[in-house]
């Protein structure tokens, strides 16, 4: 149980283009989940979190204009990189949270990385 | 963001020995978390810890969480060279989405 997937696992895209990168939770209804960037031989930097249906909350720092979260069902939610720059070639991760019992830590997907030329 | 000191940064240990690392903070948590990342892979859950005091095993890994709520440990018993990754702590409270306040990794190298 509790798996959580993210794609594309990877994506090179050139500079000024928006990339889409989904996360889902498969067998478990996500009631929070969670965006991360991370870069090599750091640790997880939380972006923003989403609640089904409401507004993203955006770390401080964090240009919500730039990452657009959209959270619109119980097992979906996309984080969109608008006007991508090489300087947000990253690694994305996902996670997600369900109610009660075994679901109700973050479970993480396997992570999404961007080039951007 | 606040970030948990966590530490070694790294270890290289020979297969069969066993390894510590633990986390401290300046704060208190009611939930202690440590997660293991593999390279280009998602953070994985190892062992959750939800109370002072607590001892809770996890296979070869045994976690702690400290009393006064600011610390906690991981041991890893017999290593084998699959244990090799990344080992995130991370702490958590009540509120505020119970968003992860996360350490800064302990890089483990195993040889066979």
């Amino acid at each position: 149980g509790a798996v959580v997937s993210q794609h594309p696992s990877w994506v090179i895209c050139k500079s000024g283009t928006s990339v889409k990168i989904e996360c889902r939770s498969l067998d478990f209804q996500a009631t929070t989940m969670f965006w991360y960037r991370q870069f090599p031989k750091q640790s997880l930097m939380l972006m923003a979190t989403s609640n089904e249906g409401s507004k993203a909350t955006y770390e401080q720092g964090v240009e919500k204009d730039k990452f657009l979260i959209n959270h619109a069902s119980l097992t979906l939610s996309t984080l969109t990189v608008t006007s991508a720059h090489p300087e947000d070639s990253s690694f994305y991760i996902c996670s997600a949270r369900g109610f009660g019992g075994s679901y109700n830590e973050q479970f993480f997907g396997p992570g999404t990385r961007l080039t951007v030329l | 963001g606040q970030q948990l000191n966590q530490s070694p940064q790294s270890m290289f240990i020979q297969e069969g020995e066993d390894v510590s690392m633990n986390c401290t903070s300046s704060s208190i948590f009611n939930t202690w978390l440590w997660y293991k990342q593999d390279p280009g892979e998602g953070p994985v859950l190892l062992i959750a810890l939800y109370k002072a005091g607590e001892l809770t095993s996890n296979g070869r890994l045994t976690a702690q969480f400290g009393i006064t709520r600011k610390d906690s440990f991981l041991n890893i018993s017999a290593s084998i060279p699959s244990d090799v990754g990344i080992y995130f702590c991370a702490g958590q409270n009540a509120g505020n989405n119970r968003k992860l306040i996360w350490g800064l990794g302990t890089s483990l190298a195993v040889n066979p």
